[in-house]
């Protein structure tokens, strides 16, 4: 079935780290992004990716850095210059314009 | 980006229809109005969405006013697995590479009671 994986599904690491959210799809989709939630918020776009090798920043972009060298597969890495990592990250696909996204099971990163 | 307003919750009974409204006042004409659900700590999943028309769905319909202001989601028999947030979101067709993003709000909160 087709469908976007997330991975892991839990992550910990120390204050200072960088660490690399996965995020692959297999709906041959080509528009990919990044979301960030954190408790009892709505979801707010981190960086999007509307073809291979180029991508945009969103409205929080600062301390994240991403690629895009496969159609299939968008990884978020959180640098140590974001101040708040900890939150849950939702990675979603889409095609075309008009048609819905597809959502990942999010990651929820915690940063001790 | 044209913004959305929803009631931050609302309640409803188990096997009773559930109308989750959305004002949309700034909406352009090349806005198409979306609805996704989130149940807890999971991904969105995606409901609905519509231009103009009321559109229908397995999952639900979507009744949009006439002037396109306003829309409202409607769930005809609430079961316990709909309590979500329930997300309205406008989208954009036509404004460049833009047209790509969602912007999500707080949504609103739907309780089904038992």
């Amino acid at each position: 079935d087709g469908g976007i994986t997330q991975s892991p599904k839990y992550l910990f690491r120390k204050e200072g780290q960088n660490v690399t959210l996965s995020c692959e799809q297999n709906l041959n989709h080509d528009a990919m992004y990044w979301y960030r939630q954190d408790p009892g918020q709505g979801l707010r776009l981190i960086y999007y990716s509307q073809i291979v090798n180029d991508f945009q920043k969103g409205d929080i972009a600062e301390g994240y850095s991403v690629s895009r060298e496969k159609k299939e597969s968008f990884p978020l890495t959180v640098t140590s210059a974001q101040k708040n990592p900890t939150a849950f990250y939702l990675c979603a696909s889409s095609i075309g314009r008009i048609r819905g996204y597809t959502f990942g099971s999010g990651t929820r990163l915690t940063v001790v | 980006d044209a913004k959305t307003t929803q009631p931050n919750s609302m309640e409803s009974n188990e096997e009773e229809p559930v109308h989750l409204p959305c004002n949309h006042s700034t909406i352009s004409g090349t806005d198409y109005i979306h609805w996704y659900r989130q149940l807890p700590s999971q991904g969105p999943e995606y409901v609905i969405h519509g231009l103009t028309s009321n559109v229908n769905n397995r999952m639900a319909s979507l009744a949009i006013a006439e002037d396109r202001k306003s829309s409202t989601l409607i769930l005809h028999r609430a079961t316990l697995r709909d309590a979500a947030v329930y997300y309205c979101i406008l989208r954009d067709v036509e404004s460049g590479g833009s047209n790509y993003k969602l912007t999500f709000g707080k949504g609103t909160l739907l309780t089904v009671n038992p």
